[in-house]
């Protein structure tokens, strides 16, 4: 079974700096997509960027960019130029591909944002 | 614009009293999916319709059941809550293999 490890529980980062949020994944499929998606307190879960694990180039999302390392099954991600609305509990999940897209989640990291 | 509604957003229910939870999707996706999160926990995945095609997780609960009785709208059935069915539960939609889109949320207290 596929798991997903974040191993920062809580982050903490300064307004306008960069924060880089980790996680790992364990998995023997080669085709699969990778996610991190945001929750803010009380508010829905929101993709904040994607990753197809065939595509080389790590993608971006203006502020947000991810680290993909297929080979050491880790996809972390980058938040640059942090704003106080990136506040929020941030989920890595690995997409399923053997069937409906089936999320695996981790357990979360919790960002705080200090003004 | 909604895209992933889901009603009501809170829910108050009794110990024993069955409860039934809607989700509508204007995206017209194939799959639709409900989750279960629980306080500072991870979601977890109760089940999914790809189309008409009911695929229920191996370590859910009888005690859950669903219906979708078109392509927009999916109900979750608690037959008998107990207190540890207390939680927040997420829609989902997605195409075939696409990203799933989330509802706000559905937080079910039980008492």
């Amino acid at each position: 079974a596929q798991t997903v490890t974040q191993s920062q529980p809580e982050m903490s980062v300064q307004e306008a700096e960069t924060v880089t949020l980790s996680c790992t994944y364990d998995t023997s499929e080669s085709d699969y997509y990778l996610f991190w998606y945001k929750q803010p307190p009380s508010r829905q879960m929101i993709l904040v960027i994607r990753q197809e694990a065939y595509k080389q180039q790590n993608a971006t999302e203006n502020r947000f960019s991810v680290n993909f390392q297929k080979a050491a099954k880790s996809f972390s991600l980058k938040i640059s130029d942090s704003q106080l609305g990136d506040a929020a509990m941030y989920f890595c999940a690995y997409g399923d591909q053997t069937g409906a897209n089936n999320l695996f989640f981790g357990t979360g990291t919790r960002l705080t944002v200090i003004p | 614009d909604a895209m992933v509604i889901q009603n009501p957003r809170y829910q108050v229910t009794q110990f024993g009293k069955p409860v039934t939870l809607s989700c509508s999707q204007t995206l017209n996706h194939n799959v639709m999916y409900w989750y279960q999160q629980k306080s500072s926990q991870a979601p977890k995945l109760l089940f999914h319709y790809y189309d008409k095609d009911f695929n229920n997780e191996a370590d859910t609960p009888d005690n859950f059941q669903s219906r979708r009785p078109n392509t927009s709208f999916c109900f979750l059935d608690i037959r008998s809550p107990g207190l540890g069915d207390a939680a927040m539960y997420l829609c989902a939609t997605g195409g075939w293999r696409e990203t799933q889109y989330f509802g706000p949320g559905t937080r079910l207290l039980v008492l």
